[in-house]
């Protein structure tokens, strides 16, 4: 069974701290992703990576950066967490064909509480 | 610019009734398109996507959806609904090695 894991369900974190989401596939694939979940706007991308130490800004990458050492993880790094940042974080992976035609695999998500 | 729109933010249906979800989307070319759930507490799941030929396709769970050029939608369908349908639904449209996701649409399920 394919299988997008993120690390944690859920976190509280401090204004001002370091964060880090951590996402790891078991499927090979050459494509992963962060979305930003919040009620009434879907899934906004923050940034994607297209090949190992390869990303590639999305939509609202402003206050995130991100990190691909390995095929297998992609972590998504709050520099320093505002409140503004409290959201519910989804990981995706896929295929990479170029042409948007290959089904995304999601993780359960991170809800993370900035306070 | 690429753009997918759901109108439905909430949607409410009793059980057994059909469903349509409604989806358009903005693209320059035909776009591969999808539907994806979303039950409480969990990430999204695939329910079926178009790229090309028969314009009704057949998903999991019992869904489909009927894709229209010249209204430029996707609207996801079923015939009779199920308590367990009660979740976030989403419609999304392929860019390059990405997708481009719809605002949700939730749905509720009276019994």
């Amino acid at each position: 069974d394919v299988k997008v894991t993120q690390s944690s369900r859920y976190l509280v974190k401090r204004t001002g701290e370091k964060v880090f989401l951590e996402c790891v596939q078991d499927m090979d694939h050459e494509n992963m992703f962060w979305y930003r979940q919040d009620p009434g706007l879907g899934l906004r991308l923050i940034y994607f990576s297209y090949d190992v130490k390869m990303k590639e800004k999305g939509d609202i990458p402003e206050g995130y950066s991100v990190s691909r050492e390995k095929k297998e993880r992609f972590s998504l790094i709050l520099e320093s967490a505002s409140t503004n940042q409290t959201s519910m974080y989804l990981c995706a992976s896929s295929s990479a064909t170029g042409f948007g035609d290959t089904e995304a695999f999601f993780g359960q998500g991170t809800r993370l509480t900035v306070v | 610019a690429q753009s997918v729109t759901q109108p439905d933010i909430h949607i409410t249906v009793s059980e057994g009734a059909s469903l349509e979800l409604r989806c358009n989307y903005s693209y320059g070319a035909t776009p591969y398109l999808f539907w994806y759930v979303q039950s409480p507490g969990q990430g999204l799941q695939l329910l079926l996507k178009y790229f090309s030929g028969d314009t009704l396709v057949q998903g999991i769970k019992g869904f489909e959806a009927e894709f229209k050029r010249s209204q430029s939608s996707f609207n996801l369908r079923k015939p009779s609904v199920h308590w367990s349908d009660a979740a976030e639904y989403f419609c999304a449209g392929g860019g390059y090695n990405k997708l481009i996701f719809g605002a949700g649409t939730r749905l509720a399920v009276h019994p």
